[in-house]
């Protein structure tokens, strides 16, 4: 049961470097996810996709970018990383776009930023 | 504006005994669901329970329970016989909205530690 993948789990860069954060889900979802996670500020939302080929908007969007070019995959990418984005960021997934839905999680990818 | 608001940074309980973390909510959605996930130290999200705001009972999962009072807009989350693998942070979280997204709005989150 692979359910989120998400890659690397673990990552290092230096200021103004770029990456690719890969999150994929093999249960078919439409609607995907990422979120950040600060210390003592819960889960807060970056960008989503409600399915392939479109993208939109979160609460804190800028520095990142994202691509959904097959259902399964959705990529966050950050083209001059900021100390700013040192974080956990976490990929989610769900069926349905019905409020009763819940979103299943990737474990996360802790990235520092130096 | 929706708001999930979590007062307690962090709680105590010993083994065996139950414990409710509080969670209150602010939405002018008339659909909308409350969520609780588990984080562990391993970092890891895990879903525990699920409120739908037109459940008429109180949702239960195993040893959790939510106490949902809509009036008063709060979903707290019982744990009942406390178990040292219970240790961990937990997020109250909605999900609704008028907008497209139907993203989560997460709490602040309320470390759990328990004591043998």
């Amino acid at each position: 049961n692979a359910g989120v993948t998400q890659t690397p789990k673990f990552r290092v860069l230096k200021t103004g470097q770029s990456m690719t954060l890969l999150c994929a889900q093999d249960m078919n979802h439409e609607y995907m996810y990422w979120y950040r996670q600060d210390p003592g500020m819960g889960l807060r939302l970056i960008h989503y996709s409600v399915g392939e080929g479109t993208t939109a908007k979160g609460e804190v969007p800028d520095g990142y970018n994202v691509s959904r070019l097959k259902k399964q995959n959705f990529l966050l990418g950050l083209e001059s990383a900021a100390p700013s984005q040192t974080s956990v960021y976490f990929c989610a997934s769900s069926l349905y776009r019905e409020p009763n839905q819940p979103q299943h999680f990737g474990d996360g990818t802790r990235l520092s930023i130096l | 504006a929706q708001k999930i608001t979590q007062t307690q940074p962090g709680m105590f309980v010993q083994e065996k005994e139950a414990v409710t973390l509080d969670c209150t909510y602010d939405t002018s959605d008339p659909s909308y669901g409350l969520f609780w996930y588990k984080q562990p130290s391993s970092g890891e999200m895990i879903f525990l329970i699920y409120q739908g705001s037109y459940d008429q009972q109180n949702a239960t999962e195993g040893r959790y329970s939510l106490n949902f009072q809509k009036a008063r807009k709060s979903a707290n989350l019982v744990i009942s016989a406390s178990q040292l693998g219970d240790s961990a942070m937990y997020f109250c979280a909605m999900r609704g909205g008028m907008d497209s997204s139907y993203k989560l709005i997460f709490g602040s989150g309320t470390r759990l530690l328990v004591r043998p």
